[in-house]
């Protein structure tokens, strides 16, 4: 069974922080992996993905993987009461045809 | 900007009844898949659907599922005879590729099973 783990939080920050957000997973044999967010009620929403090893920026969102350690991380600077929401770890299976969610992190951004 | 279609947005059914939900996937996009979301709960993969067959499909997805391409737009998921476990929300998502590419989702069905 291939597992994507991640801590459901919420986690809390102030505006204009950094927020961490974490992602283990148990296949090793995967190759992509996605960050999606998700409104209450609403489908997930790409924020980005990630292929190789070391850090991926776009805009105020960084991805980190390390495939050794099987670990994603996105961090969002600069956070805006905007961002609360949930984030979504997503992972590849082998043959690239389906994705492999975890729980999700609820964020929330304090004005 | 192109983007994944869904319909109905709710969807009301008595236990036992077959429910068709439809998607139009973006028009350059070769696979397919649909994704249920329990109320509260993970976003759980179902199926993945390319050239006209199943790719992939999860536990889930069994004999009372099935998945279409009746025309050149749309993407149907047949349930044959609902559940009450089968309330959920359902997504579509379509990609140009698979692996790399991105999924992009639709903003879902919500299926309530009476």
């Amino acid at each position: 069974q291939k597992e994507v783990e991640q801590n459901s939080g919420p986690l809390s920050v102030p505006e204009g922080a950094i927020a961490s957000l974490n992602c283990t997973y148990s296949d090793r044999v995967s190759q992509s992996f996605f960050w999606y967010r998700q409104y209450s009620g609403k489908s997930p929403e790409l924020i980005m993905s990630i292929y190789s090893n070391g850090d991926k920026e776009d805009g105020r969102f960084t991805a980190q993987l390390n495939k050794a350690s099987q670990y994603v991380s996105l961090l969002i600077r600069d956070s805006q009461p905007s961002d609360s929401a949930t984030y979504l770890c997503a992972v590849s299976n082998n043959a690239g045809n389906m994705l492999t969610f975890g729980g999700g992190t609820r964020l929330m951004v304090k004005p | 900007e192109p983007e994944v279609t869904q319909t109905p947005s709710h969807q009301v059914t008595q236990m036992g009844q077959e429910v068709i939900l439809r998607c139009v996937p973006i028009s350059n996009h070769l696979y397919f898949y649909w994704y249920r979301q329990i109320l509260g709960q993970k976003v759980e993969f179902l199926v993945s659907f390319y050239n006209n067959e199943i790719s992939e499909k999860s536990e889930i997805f069994d004999d009372q599922f099935s998945v279409e391409r009746p025309d050149g737009s749309n993407f149907t998921l047949k349930i044959r005879s609902t559940k009450l476990e089968d309330s959920a929300m359902y997504f579509c998502a379509s990609s140009a590729d698979r692996g790399q590419e991105t999924q992009y989702f639709g903003p879902g069905t919500r299926l309530l099973v009476l």
